[in-house]
């Protein structure tokens, strides 16, 4: 099964570090996106990918955040200077352009202490 | 993309069926029901959609009502591994942009 999958599943790190994580989608996807999640809250929006272009930033994503997809497969997504407010788990997802059912990896589970 | 409303939680017995109500009073004509479930510490699983018709696949089955204002998943025979979280979401088809989860339901199955 070529499902979404996303390394490291979890990462804990302190106040200030930077860390980067990846996603790999399923295979013939050319739309990524990026979600966060919180205890207790839905997954919430943070940006998307076709093929190589990002065409949307959440609000969310401040700019201690960057995402790159540079061949248009698999997808970084690098915190710089983190912080505590940080601690998530971090999921993307994927889907087939022209298709809106989007499929969802397992997560990175982020702690920043 | 429409909002919805569905209650904090639930319990069903094992094996029995387990109804997912979703009130979506503010559909649009060309927006969609999906429902995703997520259990604990994983990423949100797809399991059904659909636009105006009933709907069923190996996982579940999809009752939309007439006016679409509100739908209903069924799991028909629940098992402990159905414990999860099951978030109903309105939107476009084809629009691929985000989609907005809740807070979903919090569904406990029990023995």
């Amino acid at each position: 099964d070529t499902g979404v999958s996303q390394d490291p599943r979890h990462k804990i790190t302190k106040r200030g570090q930077n860390v980067t994580f990846r996603c790999d989608p399923i295979s013939e996807h050319n739309r990524l996106y990026w979600y966060r999640q919180t205890l207790g809250q839905g997954p919430e929006f943070l940006t998307y990918f076709q093929n190589e272009a990002q065409l949307e930033k959440s609000r969310l994503l401040s700019d201690r955040f960057s995402a790159e997809r540079p061949k248009g497969s698999f997808s970084t997504l690098e915190i710089q200077r983190t912080e505590q407010g940080d601690s998530a788990m971090y999921l993307c997802a994927s889907s087939l352009e022209g298709y809106g059912t989007q499929y969802f990896g397992p997560g990175t589970r982020l702690l920043v202490l | 993309d429409a909002k919805t409303t569905q209650p904090p939680s639930m319990d069903c017995a094992e094996g029995r069926a387990a109804n997912l109500p979703c009130n979506h009073s503010t559909i649009s004509g060309n927006e969609y029901v999906y429902w995703y479930r997520q259990i604990h510490s994983q990423g949100p699983q797809y399991i059904i959609h659909g636009l105006k018709n009933n709907e069923t696949n190996e996982m579940a089955s999809l009752i939309i009502t007439e006016d679409r204002k509100s739908s209903t998943l069924i799991l028909p025979h629940a098992t402990l591994r159905d414990t999860a979280v099951y978030y109903c979401i309105v939107r476009v088809l084809y629009n691929n942009n985000d989609m907005r989860f809740g807070a979903g339901t919090r569904l406990t199955v029990k023995p």
